[in-house]
């Protein structure tokens, strides 16, 4: 199976600003990568796909980065909606997998 | 926009079969574009893909699962299902069923049902 390994598992960051979220693959899977946010007690929410490409409806201010093994989330101007635990997933290889999260909090 | 919705029951016990339903609305379970999925949660713990169905009832199953799953669809009722078979405590989670949407160029999980938590125990 892929691993995928995010970093950091912990995040605190105050309202205004601006955090990277990173994730590197044990194996290289193109661009076949996906992040989502879960706040506690809802289903996950699709935030970019395919690396870079933002989904419909989720604000500008997240974006994506990578290829390969290395990939990065960044959040500008964190707003308090934000506040919530983020997983990669690759969907190149079967069984897909996820990170292990990254919890943001509020500082 | 697709609506997944699960069902089955909240509690089962150790060695029986776990069986869950997933609704689907504003799609279709015979759609091309569409592998339906479930993923599950262990309390307080990480996301985990189970496996899918694609219309054409071929299925794809997580090898750490596959002796044990189950995963069917009912067209007429546009639902699709789990069975997991011989279940333990370690079984006890939110089951998601989720929609993966595939394009030539790319797949992606763009749409989640809410959840349902199974519980294993006597």
């Amino acid at each position: 199976d892929i691993q995928l390994t995010q970093s950091p598992s912990f995040l605190s960051a105050s309202v205004g600003d601006r955090v990277t979220i990173t994730c590197r693959a044990s194996q290289g899977i193109d661009s076949y990568l996906a992040w989502c946010q879960q706040k506690p007690g809802k289903a996950p929410k699709l935030l970019i796909y395919a690396a870079s490409t933002l989904q419909s409806g989720v604000p500008s201010r997240f974006s994506g980065t990578g290829s390969g093994t290395e990939f990065t989330l960044t959040i500008n101007s964190l707003q308090p909606e934000d506040f919530a635990t983020y997983y990669c997933q690759q969907l190149n290889t079967y069984p897909y997998t996820f990170g292990q999260g990254t919890k943001l909090e509020i500082k | 926009q697709v609506q997944l919705q699960e069902s089955g029951p909240g509690l089962v016990k150790p060695s029986e079969t776990l069986s869950l339903t997933c609704s689907v609305s504003g799609g279709s379970v015979s759609n091309s574009s569409s592998y339906w999925s479930w993923v599950r949660q262990a309390p307080g713990k990480g996301l985990v893909w189970i496996g899918y169905i694609y219309y054409t009832g071929s299925t794809n199953y997580n090898p750490s699962l596959e002796s044990r799953i189950s995963i069917a669809s009912d067209p007429s009722k546009n639902q699709f299902s789990l069975k997991l078979s011989s279940v333990t405590a370690a079984d006890t989670a939110v089951y998601y069923c989720a929609r993966e949407f595939c394009n030539p160029l790319t797949c992606y999980m763009d749409s989640w049902g809410q959840g349902a938590l199974v519980t294993v125990s006597s």
